[in-house]
């Protein structure tokens, strides 16, 4: 157990459909960052939240959205879903703003759309 | 921006030596290595911070040379638990200051 949890770890869903992932980070990370994993494109950056904030953008779709609260969790909001959608996403924590710690993952979410 | 790394895959026997290059085209502050095995989430390896800065995990080390804006993690006498896809993630000057991007990975695969 890492310490980072997300939920839930497997979701199907049916195309046009509105889905919600969650994250709590470990105790004591205030940075929340959200990635997306398919197989030909690695990693794919989200975005990040520090402490409540907004604080980086990556690719992330217009569809989708994010949020942190106050008591550090986040979720990840994916809308009218696509077949395209359909990936791994991870949830990972870190003490401050991350470029000089390492961060712990949780286990992710595997999201199918049928 | 997205780091790139060489090679993409790669096998070993048990007990051999693997280098595992990751480059970038801008400035880099830190260069972080992690593993993931199939399935699994990735792990934190380890962090390069400083210009020809070296660190080691086990039989796991690597380097960063911030001027050519590169870092390599090596493997030595590697074990079956060492298999895995391995991406470098880097974190650049400015901005956020916080998000890492990741490299597409390079796959090892150790056999007996």
């Amino acid at each position: 157990d890492s310490g980072v949890t997300q939920t839930p770890k497997h979701l199907i869903t049916a195309t046009g459909q509105r889905v919600t992932l969650r994250c709590s980070p470990r105790s004591g990370d205030l940075s929340v960052y959200w990635y997306q994993q398919s197989l030909d494109q690695g990693l794919q950056f989200l975005i990040q939240y520090y402490n409540g904030e907004e604080r980086a953008k990556g690719n992330i779709l217009e569809r989708f959205s994010a949020q942190q609260f106050p008591d550090l969790h986040s979720e990840l909001n994916l809308s009218s879903l696509e077949l395209g959608d359909s990936a791994l996403y991870f949830c990972a924590s870190s003490p401050s703003q991350g470029r000089s710690n390492g961060y712990t993952f949780g286990s992710g979410t595997r999201l199918t759309v049928v | 921006q997205q780091p790139v790394q060489s090679p993409q895959a790669v096998i070993l026997r048990e007990g051999e030596d693997a280098v595992i290059n990751c480059s970038s085209s801008k400035a880099l502050y830190s260069v972080h290595w992690y593993r993931q095995k199939h399935g699994e989430a990735p792990v934190f390896l380890m962090i390069l911070l400083k210009g020809g800065e070296q660190k080691g995990h086990e039989k796991i080390s690597a380097s960063f040379n911030e001027k050519k804006q590169q870092s390599s993690l090596y493997l030595t006498a590697s074990q079956l638990s060492y298999s895995g896809t391995y991406f470098c993630g880097t974190a650049g000057y400015g901005g956020s200051q916080g998000n890492l991007i990741f490299g597409k990975g390079t796959k090892l695969s150790v056999k007996p």
